[in-house]
């Protein structure tokens, strides 16, 4: 089984609206961390957004915002506002506990906005 | 803070020739870096993981003898792509750990900007 899964291959949304990326985890540690990486066409994975297992509140940097549902087992990636540059691949990713600090990636969610 | 350098950004080579890549973490120290390797339109594959003073580990199915790394230095870890073939053109990634002082367990890793490489 997927230990992450993204759902949508792919995205288009208009320039200024909100968009919402899917994640789901499976996992069956109590103490995990989930990532949100942006990936633009030059290639560099930009580090987004952090949530930890335990973490109480939902993660916010800046624009974007980490919708946790830890029954759900979901933690999706919410930008406000989009911009042209927003356009990217976006991957989640998992840090369960005794993982060397190795991640567990999803397959990734082309996002394409619209002027 | 936490940038991540990776040189060179392209590389071109023959058949047969070595290639090394090198990832330095610019603002911080960085005990530990992993390698990638990605393909298109696919998601990161973890090729190994670089430990200061260790020797790496590696994930199954990479070849530690034609994937060579070395990580001597807090910041410095390098991938040297041994005996290249058509087959090796990829897109390599490192990463660094970097802690979060105060948070723990959030240790982030940062990546480079990649290193694109070309095997003819």
């Amino acid at each position: 089984a997927q230990k992450i899964t993204q759902t949508q291959p792919g995205m288009f949304v208009q320039e200024k609206e909100a968009v919402t990326l899917d994640c789901t985890y499976d996992t069956s540690d109590q103490s995990y961390g989930l990532f949100w990486y942006k990936q633009p066409s030059s290639g560099e994975m930009i580090f987004l957004i952090y949530q930890g297992s335990y973490d109480e509140q939902n993660a916010t940097e800046g624009r974007y915002s980490l919708n946790f549902q830890k029954a759900r087992k979901s933690a999706n990636l919410v930008i406000s506002a989009s911009q042209l540059g927003d356009s990217a691949m976006y991957f989640c990713a998992m840090r369960e506990l005794d993982s060397n600090y190795q991640l567990i990636w999803g397959a990734g969610t082309k996002l394409i906005i619209k002027p | 803070g936490a940038v991540v350098s990776q040189h060179p950004s392209w590389v071109i080579c023959k058949s047969g020739t070595s290639v090394k890549i090198e990832c330095r973490s610019l603002d911080f120290q960085a005990t530990t870096m992993f390698w990638y390797r990605q393909f298109p339109k696919q998601s990161l594959m973890l090729m190994a993981t670089s430990n200061e003073g260790s020797k790496a580990t590696y994930e199954q199915g990479v070849e530690k003898d034609k994937f060579l790394i070395n990580h001597a230095s807090l910041t410095l870890s390098t991938l040297t792509v041994t005996s290249a073939h058509p087959e090796d053109s990829s897109f390599y990634i490192c990463s660094a750990l970097q802690g979060v002082s105060g948070r723990a367990r959030q240790e982030t890793q940062y990546f480079g900007p990649g290193t694109r490489l070309l095997v003819l």
